[in-house]
């Protein structure tokens, strides 16, 4: 299955200023999923992105807010922009463990950015 | 909207306990149903990919049971140890493909 490394691990950061997290994945997959779990709350999908194309938002997220890139099949970056500290949550990216087949082996996650906005 | 409902919200049990935590989902346009175990400055783990309705999966001390009908599943940890303290997550997935957690069950074994 898919081995995926994410940075940074965790930071505090100011209001106002943008935090730009990483993923990368030893393997090329169609779609990396981007994920928000705020404190007390369920893991939350902000977004999805496929390369080549703009990502896809759920409900309640902006691009502008949470920019995304997809330059290739193995990286992906989530930016958090104009922070404040209801931005504090810890942010995972994922990708599905067996190419189109999620149903038969779930999903693989990275590390985790634990996120603290001040 | 989709309410996938985990119970209890933390459990502290005694190492050599069984434990068992519950995980309710809509009954209606199911499509699977994921367990997850996520330990503190790690990656969230899959334990458990289910699909049919009466499944029953083990993992050495683990196992879990779905019923789709009444829209419900358990997870089940035999004699708990210590490296079992962890969040479990189950995780929901309509006919649309949409994953959607439940908020967890924070699990801590004392030896």
């Amino acid at each position: 299955s898919a081995v995926i490394s994410q940075k940074p691990s965790r930071d505090i950061c100011q209001r106002g200023t943008s935090l730009t997290i990483q993923c990368q994945v030893d393997s090329q997959v169609t779609m990396m999923f981007w994920y928000r779990q705020q404190p007390g709350q369920s893991l939350t999908l902000i977004a999805t992105a496929n390369q080549g194309s703009e990502a896809t938002y759920e409900s309640g997220f902006v691009i502008d807010k949470f920019p995304i890139s997809r330059p290739n099949l193995t990286f992906s970056t989530l930016t958090v922009s104009n922070m404040s500290p209801e931005d504090s949550s810890i942010y995972l990216c994922s990708v599905e463990t067996g190419q189109g087949s999620s149903t038969n082996y779930g999903y693989t996650f990275g590390s985790g950015t634990r996120l603290t906005v001040v | 909207i989709l309410n996938v409902e985990q119970s209890p919200q933390s459990l502290h049990v005694q190492e050599g306990d069984s434990t068992n935590f519950t995980c309710s989902f809509p009954s209606s346009n199911f499509y699977a149903l994921h367990w997850y175990r996520w330990e503190t400055a790690k990656s969230p783990e899959a334990l458990f990919v289910m699909t049919l309705n009466g499944d029953e999966k083990k993992k050495g001390r683990i196992s879990a049971t779905l019923n789709t009908k009444e829209g419900y599943s358990y997870l089940y940890i035999k004699g708990s140890q210590p490296e079992d303290s962890a969040t479990y997550l189950c995780a929901f997935i309509n006919q649309g493909g949409k994953l959607i957690f439940g908020q967890g069950t924070e699990l801590s074994v004392k030896p």
